[in-house]
């Protein structure tokens, strides 16, 4: 099982990035996703969530608006498209694995090693 | 939004001694808490899940216990590579999912 995200980087207030994942060892299309991110020296905080067909998302209110999550499950793909960039979406982004534990979903079972988003002029 | 409150923000323990680590959640969330354990420089991986059910290949001296709002998660035997944060995660109810600060176990 492997989650290795891509497309991180260096990126001006207001601009935009692309984030990959690319999914391998499970059947992609049967779980939720989610990218999760880390500030430098902080905390984990969940950014978006996107179900097996990619029908229902949720997102954390300070990226509504700015942030898409979508998937491909015939690349085994997941991808954030994230507009509008400020300072404060510098983070590490991981891709995560959603797990169900007696029929509630939500933990994250396994991780991508993240790709930095620097948001700087 | 649950807001999760780890405490202490760090704990200093010596090698082979017992951590505790607690979690507080806003509300109820019934025993649908996760615990993760993140070393630097690496992804988190996933400890406990229904707030004591230890994930597959997680040695026996990490437990977790509590349900409702109220959850500990305890370290036997502390090793040196036990050394390092321990996030813990709500999923009964969201959006949005919500971690705590994290506790930062130190050797002392």
């Amino acid at each position: 099982v492997q989650l290795v995200e891509s497309g991180g980087g260096l990126v001006q207030p207001g601009g935009s990035l692309r984030l990959s994942c690319a999914a391998s060892g499970f059947t992609f299309s049967s779980y939720w996703m989610s990218w999760v991110r880390q500030a430098p020296g902080k905390g984990l905080e969940w950014v978006a969530n996107i179900k097996q067909g990619g029908s229902e998302k949720s997102y954390v209110d300070s990226v509504k608006g700015r942030f898409t999550i979508s998937r491909d499950n015939a690349k085994n793909s997941l991808y954030l498209d994230m507009n509008s960039l400020r300072a404060e979406d510098t983070a590490v982004y991981y891709c995560a694995r959603v797990t169900a534990h007696i029929g509630t979903p939500g933990l994250f079972d396994t991780w991508g090693h993240g790709t930095l988003v620097t948001v700087s002029s | 939004e649950i807001v999760m409150t780890q405490s202490p923000a760090t704990l200093s323990v010596s090698p082979g001694e017992r951590a505790t680590l607690s979690c507080r959640a806003s509300q109820t969330v019934s025993s649908n808490l996760a615990w993760y354990q993140q070393k630097p420089g690496q992804p988190p991986r996933l400890l406990i899940y229904g707030a004591s059910t230890r994930a597959t290949g997680i040695p026996t001296r990490f437990s977790g216990s509590g349900s409702g709002a109220e959850f500990t998660l305890t370290i036997s035997n502390l090793q040196s590579d036990d050394f390092a944060v321990y996030y813990c995660q709500q999923y009964n109810n969201w959006p949005p999912l919500t971690f705590g600060g994290g506790t930062k176990v130190v050797i002392k």
